[in-house]
């Protein structure tokens, strides 16, 4: 079946500083990539949509400065948290999406989450 | 935009009973309705899925049902066990045209024990 892998799992940093967390499609091809925000005990929270070769479209109230999202291929999207502060430690949470009909198409497939956590 | 509302938030059962968890959408063109299965700091895991011509689909002890005219959807689980104990979250999504991007809205989850 599809797999996401999402990397890294977990990551401690210092504030002020930038945090990339990398979601990859291994076995399909992702026409369309999510990015979620979870705080603990709550729903997931879309951040953004990301397609491959075009701008992220950010969901309201999301700093897209803030959260920088790149799509540059079919198998891999990063989001860079800048400049970090504690407020943003959370859960960030990746899916996936395939075009056409073979693996993953039409579903989504979350990958595993990165907690960040800010000192 | 969608808003799509859970409940019960918390669901306690005995091993072997059913429970069920609904939900509601607000947005008619919604087409897709999926539920997932998030075990504590774990990614959340489809368990089924539901398109909007369809009434009802059943996969073993899971089933969902959909009321398109109410805008509501369930979660059946059967005869239950102690390993069905997470948290599940419906969610709806509209088809965009051309079929290539869709974007889905969550219910605020439900925390179900199955209590031995």
């Amino acid at each position: 079946g599809a797999v996401v892998s999402q990397h890294p799992s977990w990551v401690i940093c210092k504030s002020g500083t930038s945090v990339k967390i990398e979601c990859r499609s291994l076995d399909f091809q992702a026409t369309t990539m999510f990015w979620y925000r979870q705080f603990p005990k709550q729903s997931l929270m879309l951040m953004a949509t990301s397609n491959e070769g075009s701008k992220a479209t950010y969901e309201q109230g999301v700093e897209k400065d803030k959260f920088l999202i790149n799509h540059a291929s079919l198998t891999l999207s990063t989001l860079t948290v800048t400049s970090a502060h504690p407020e943003d430690s959370s859960f960030y949470i990746c899916s996936a999406r395939g075009g056409g009909s073979g693996t993953g198409a039409n579903v989504l497939t979350f990958g595993a989450g990165s907690r960040l956590t800010v000192l | 935009g969608e808003n799509v509302e859970q409940h019960p938030s918390t669901l306690s059962v005995q091993e072997g009973d059913s429970a069920v968890i609904k939900c509601t959408y607000s947005d008619s063109a919604s087409n897709y309705f999926p539920w997932y299965k998030q075990e504590l700091g774990k990614r959340p895991q489809l368990i089924i899925d539901i398109r909007s011509n369809v009434g009802e689909k059943k996969d073993q002890r899971i089933a969902v049902t959909l009321n398109k005219t109410a805008k509501h959807f369930s979660l059946h689980i059967t005869e239950t066990q102690p390993e069905d104990s997470a948290v599940y979250f419906c969610a709806a999504s509209i088809k965009a045209s051309g079929g290539s991007n869709y974007k889905l809205t969550f219910g605020k989850g439900t925390l179900l024990t199955v209590n031995p």
